[in-house]
């Protein structure tokens, strides 16, 4: 089965930018959802087929994929954006869904 | 406004079954693909089905094939899962979740409902 692997944590400063990454075979060759949890909340898209934003989601929030790499990027970021970030893609070969490990984003 | 909202959940024995139910609206229910997703207390996010927007295909992964079925009813605007012979893994959080057109992401989320298995 398809495998998404994160990096377990991310710490940064606030203002300054978080780099969050989601490894997988040919990933680039998929389309790269992203989703923000605050604790004890659902989880919220915040890029989604790679680079789009859904309505209010800040400009803040972007998104790159290729090769065997997605990234989500939050520029400037604040203290609200304290929380865990899932990647997921859709593996047309099985029909199912995959989601990644997550990553949680402290700010320091 | 889009609205998901389950129900359903509790305390169950292992080897029991339950089912779950997602009531939908603020949208046209019966033209969105919808997804079960659920999360273990502290861990991540694990998918546990997918039905088209009809009814008529449905996935579910290795791990829970057979013993997990989703449906459907259009009439109703509403997404069920059922789930027999529970496990103590099986134990988390459950949510319903609307796939975006023309994505395959997941647009809309309920905010759970918590099954717990433990005898």
């Amino acid at each position: 089965s398809y495998v998404l692997t994160q990096s377990p944590s991310v710490s940064v400063a606030p203002g300054q930018t978080a780099r969050i990454t989601c490894g997988g075979y040919n990933i680039g060759t998929k389309s790269v959802h992203w989703y923000r949890q605050k604790p004890g909340q659902a989880p919220v898209v915040v890029v989604y087929d790679d680079s789009a934003r859904p309505s209010g989601i800040p400009e803040r929030f972007s998104g790159s994929n290729s090769g065997s790499t997605a990234t989500l990027i939050i520029s400037r970021v604040e203290v609200g954006d304290e929380a865990d970030y899932y990647c997921q893609v859709w593996d047309s070969s099985t029909d199912h869904r995959v989601f990644g490990t997550g990553t949680k984003v402290t700010v320091l | 406004q889009v609205q998901l909202v389950e129900s359903g959940g509790g305390v169950v024995q292992p080897g029991r079954s339950l089912r779950l139910s997602c009531a939908a609206s603020g949208f046209t229910f019966s033209t969105y693909t919808l997804h079960w997703v659920r999360q273990a207390p502290g861990e991540g996010l694990e998918w546990v089905a997918v039905i088209s927007s009809d009814g008529t295909n449905k996935y579910y992964p290795d791990s829970l094939k057979g013993r997990f079925t989703i449906s459907r009813d259009n009439s109703k605007n509403t997404l069920y899962l059922q789930m027999n012979t529970l496990r103590d893994e099986d134990t988390a959080v459950y949510y319903c979740a609307r796939q975006r057109e023309r994505s395959t992401a997941l647009d809309s989320w309920g905010q759970g409902t918590l099954v717990t298995v433990s005898s």
